[in-house]
């Protein structure tokens, strides 16, 4: 059973240029949460989506990031001309929402601006 | 969210246990307190879960006190290939959005 897949593993983009990042679920999971982490710092949630629908997107900047989950394919975070703070390392975690589940996470996306 | 506060950092040596405490004295009733792993350059990996006294698997044990207030995360022996940042969040069902504080950097050396 494979695990919460990211891709890619690092990205490397200049100021001004899109960044899109890909999570694929756990089989069976249906539920995808973004975070993202700086150096020396905790995991900070973005957005939490079901499937075709945004549950939660509290966390995420209202400019320039948008995040989606299809209803067939990975969630997809995107990010519109890329800035330097944007370099950070990006999770994309899962769940199914049984009983006592928990979130699952990726490998994550490392994402570099120059 | 419930806050949480656990040390910044612990040393040990190889074969000892290890003993991380988080204190959580906002904890509501629905809550579950959940430890999780981390390793440089890697996703957080889910260690143990629990609600209330005492939850062991393979890998650690989580002693919870009965006023809920505080856990302690447990883990018997280490060994270098622990060394890692843990962390100790609080949520009330697995449907919300996890809050990571810094976490317990636990470095071990021979």
């Amino acid at each position: 059973n494979a695990g919460v897949m990211q891709n890619p593993r690092h990205l490397v983009r200049r100021r001004g240029q899109e960044a899109r990042l890909r999570c694929s679920p756990m089989k069976g999971h249906s539920h995808v949460y973004w975070y993202r982490q700086l150096p020396e710092e905790g995991l900070k949630f973005m957005v939490y989506l079901q499937k075709e629908n945004i549950i939660d997107e509290s966390g995420m900047p209202k400019e320039r990031f948008s995040a989606e989950f299809p209803k067939e394919g990975p969630s997809i975070l995107r990010i519109q001309q890329v800035v330097r703070g944007d370099s950070a390392a990006y999770f994309c975690a899962s769940l199914s929402l049984a009983s006592t589940d928990t979130q699952y996470f990726g490998p994550g996306t490392r994402l570099t601006v120059l | 969210l419930a806050k949480t506060t656990q040390p910044i950092s612990m040393d040990s040596y190889e074969g000892q246990e290890v003993n991380i405490t988080c204190s959580h004295n906002n904890i509501a009733t629905n809550d579950y307190i959940t430890w999780y792993q981390q390793f440089p350059s890697q996703g957080p990996r889910f260690i143990i879960q629990g609600y209330k006294t005492k939850v062991t698997n393979e890998v650690a044990s989580l002693f919870i006190p009965a006023d809920r207030k505080s856990s302690t995360l447990s883990l018997p022996r280490v060994s270098l290939s622990d060394t890692a940042v843990y962390y100790c969040l609080v949520a009330s069902n697995s449907g919300y959005a996890l809050n990571f504080g810094k976490g317990t950097s636990l470095l071990v050396t021979p």
